[in-house]
């Protein structure tokens, strides 16, 4: 079951604070967040285990709601740099055994 | 330390033929996955690879194949292709499995069936 992510799409200004939502219908057992510019590869930032742990990684962090199997990534005072498409990653085992499972992805654009 | 490498970064092919896609992993991981990326529908999983044996694989039909080699690089092999096969190929490593782990993914391999 591929997780819903929302919004589609977010236009910003440098400096403004963005959430992006990552919603399943199944239980999961992880959730990974990459980033993805155009033409390259996604690039890992951070994965949360369920346990309901929030994680942070400079300006950006991430949390993971186990009883509701969503996960949002938080973007502080974001920067050119963080534009890209963002897409999570759902795992229902641990281990590796189903791949992961992504999103749609979110598409962000910082404007100057 | 070295990335994940993909080859080739571009490949034509006319349906009905064969593709053949390669992945090097980052140095001791010994998990492969394969990820078809098409335009709209976001990334998909093909197969996962591990310690050489294929351990699991997506919704997708038995003419996408594989294998992994003893130093744990992998190959992708797509028959009969069709039109709609045409899209970016990611192959990611990630670390022995059994453990919470991240994928790093190669920068893929786009291609196109004419």
């Amino acid at each position: 079951q591929q997780p819903v992510q929302s919004p589609q799409a977010v236009i910003l200004r440098e400096g403004e604070d963005a959430v992006i939502n990552c919603s399943s219908s199944k239980a999961l057992y992880s959730v990974h967040w990459y980033r993805q510019k155009h033409g390259e590869a996604p690039v890992f930032l951070m994965i949360l285990l369920k346990g309901g742990e929030q994680k942070g990684h400079e300006k950006i962090s991430a949390s993971f709601n186990e009883k509701k199997q969503q996960s949002s990534l938080y973007l502080t005072a974001s920067q050119l740099s963080y534009s890209g498409t963002y897409f999570c990653g759902t795992e229902r085992s641990g281990g590796g055994a189903d791949g992961l499972t992504f999103g749609k992805g979110t598409h962000l654009i910082i404007q100057p | 330390e070295a990335g994940v490498t993909q080859s080739p970064t571009h490949l034509i092919k006319t349906r009905g033929q064969q593709a053949t896609l390669r992945c090097s992993p980052i140095s001791g991981h010994t998990s492969v996955y394969w990820y078809q990326q098409a335009l709209g529908l976001g990334l998909q999983f093909l197969l996962w690879y591990d310690e050489g044996e294929e351990r699991n694989r997506g919704n997708f039909p038995p003419r996408f194949s594989g294998r992994q080699f003893p130093n744990y690089s992998s190959e992708l092999n797509v028959n009969a292709l069709e039109l709609e096969d045409s899209a970016l190929y990611l192959c990611a490593s990630a670390p022995p499995s059994g453990r919470a782990y991240e994928q790093y993914f190669g920068p893929g391999t786009r291609l196109t069936v004419t």
